[in-house]
């Protein structure tokens, strides 16, 4: 069984970086492909990025290109999201997320922007 | 980047009813190997989101079987045969045809009367 596990919630100022990580376990961690999402209050839920654990080829979603950068550590099986020039809309729960149709997620890691 | 709306933005159902989700495509998400790339999860609350069904009709392994998919195009719906007090959380589908922009509905809250 697949189990990814989220690193804890930040708060952070205007103008700083988060960097959240994600942890998996359960199958080979080269074999995956790990989606970032947020999920800002009363938002909808919204795709950021994703990366190729196996090779590290990333993609972007155009919303977010310049600021957000995913990698990994496949030593550590660790795949990471950081989101640079923080603003108070980027308060949200972002989530990692992996399989297929997109069937195993994290338990969302909250960041908090506030001045 | 193509658009997903759901309606209605909430519902609420006595246990035992049915209940039914709309969700609309701006393009057809049939893509050109045959399947089409549309999906369904539930976000219980304080919860990830979970996947229900995959590939418009197809409920994923451990799902309830009064959850079923339908539709094709750009017209889908998630029906639920007999709402529980467990169904309790917001819906939501995604398209992934289009990559890399996958994008969502914006959730439909279903609450037990």
């Amino acid at each position: 069984q697949v189990q990814l596990v989220q690193s804890g919630a930040e708060v952070k100022k205007p103008g700083a970086s988060v960097k959240v990580s994600c942890k998996a376990s359960g199958d080979t961690f080269i074999s995956y492909t790990i989606y970032w999402v947020r999920q800002a209050p009363g938002q909808r839920l919204e795709w950021m990025a994703w990366i190729n654990a196996g090779n590290g080829i990333t993609t972007y979603s155009q919303r977010f290109q310049g600021r957000v950068t995913v990698t990994r550590d496949t030593s550590a099986s660790t795949a990471y999201m950081e989101l640079s020039s923080l603003r108070s809309e980027d308060t949200a729960v972002y989530y990692c997320a992996t399989g297929a149709w997109g069937q195993h997620w994290g338990q969302g890691t909250l960041v908090y922007v506030s001045s | 980047d193509i658009v997903m709306t759901q309606t209605p933005l909430s519902l609420s159902v006595t246990p035992g009813q049915p209940a039914s989700i709309s969700c609309k495509s701006s393009q057809s998400l049939l893509h050109t190997d045959g399947k089409t790339y549309l999906f369904w999860y539930l976000q219980k609350p304080g919860q990830p989101p979970q996947l229900l069904i995959y590939e418009a009709s197809n409920r994923f392994s451990g799902v309830p079987d009064r959850f079923s998919g339908s539709g094709s195009g750009t017209d889908f719906t998630l029906k639920i045969s007999r709402v529980e007090a467990e169904d309790v959380g917001v819906y939501y589908c995604m398209q992934s045809l289009q990559l890399p922009s996958i994008t969502f509905g914006q959730g439909t809250r279903l609450e037990i009367k």
